[in-house]
């Protein structure tokens, strides 16, 4: 399969603990992109990288939460001291960007990682 | 900051029916895409629109695109039971990350 693969695809953990979440990208992919979706909602965006470059981290990323992609290929998530509120799904996406010159991309997502936390 | 807002929240339909979905963003859009999520899965996406007043089909679901580029619409034909999921809508805005709309949730009964 060579779409956009996460792991694990579920996770439960004990509030205060730390997690990670890996996403490998569509292999030319240069932009990955994660996201949180909790239930009933629209995924919202979290923070994207081009390449290795983290480009820009949304607000609702906060001092717990870091992600790296440290070869411009796969990508890490981690959340330490997790939250109930952390409960959700978090998706990853990747797209190949600026090989249309108009900026038009089209993201595929990854089977996303449920996390729990109890 | 830019919102999406999608209407209706859920459609419960009899197979057979159409259905339609509206996207409204709250600043002019740069294209706008259009994603199927079904029950415990990921969203897939659909189609993409760029221009202004653009239509788009895909056998049985139509897209348009508002000439203000602010507003959107998926409508489907006479729905089959594989049409269950939720649909989003997901603007790009001026760093072509997506926000995406709260979704349209559509149950059909056989």
């Amino acid at each position: 399969d060579t779409g956009v693969s996460q792991d694990p695809r579920h996770k439960i953990t004990k509030r205060g603990q730390n997690v990670t979440f890996r996403c490998d990208p569509i292999s030319e992919h240069n932009r990955l992109y994660w996201y949180r979706q909790t239930l009933g909602q629209g995924p919202e965006f979290l923070t994207y990288f081009q390449n290795e470059a983290q480009l820009e981290k949304s607000r609702l990323l906060s001092d717990r939460f870091s992600a790296e992609r440290p070869k411009g290929s796969f990508s890490t998530l981690e959340i330490q001291r997790t939250e109930q509120g952390d409960s959700a799904m978090y998706l990853c996406a990747s797209s190949l960007w600026g090989t249309s010159g108009r900026g038009e991309e089209t993201q595929y997502f990854g089977p996303g990682t449920r996390l729990l936390v109890l | 900051g830019q919102q999406v807002m999608q209407i209706p929240q859920y459609q419960h339909v009899q197979e057979g029916e159409d259905f339609t979905t509206y996207c409204n963003s709250s600043t002019t859009l740069s294209n706008i895409q259009w994603y199927k999520q079904r029950p415990g899965g990921h969203p897939v996406f659909l189609i993409q629109l760029v221009k202004s007043g653009e239509v788009k089909k895909q056998k049985r679901l139509t897209f348009q695109f508002g000439e203000a580029k602010k507003n959107s619409s998926l409508h489907i034909t006479a729905t089959q039971t594989t049409d269950v999921g939720t649909y989003f809508c997901a603007g790009c805005d001026s760093s072509y990350k997506l926000i995406f709309g709260s979704g349209t949730r559509l149950l059909v009964r056989p």
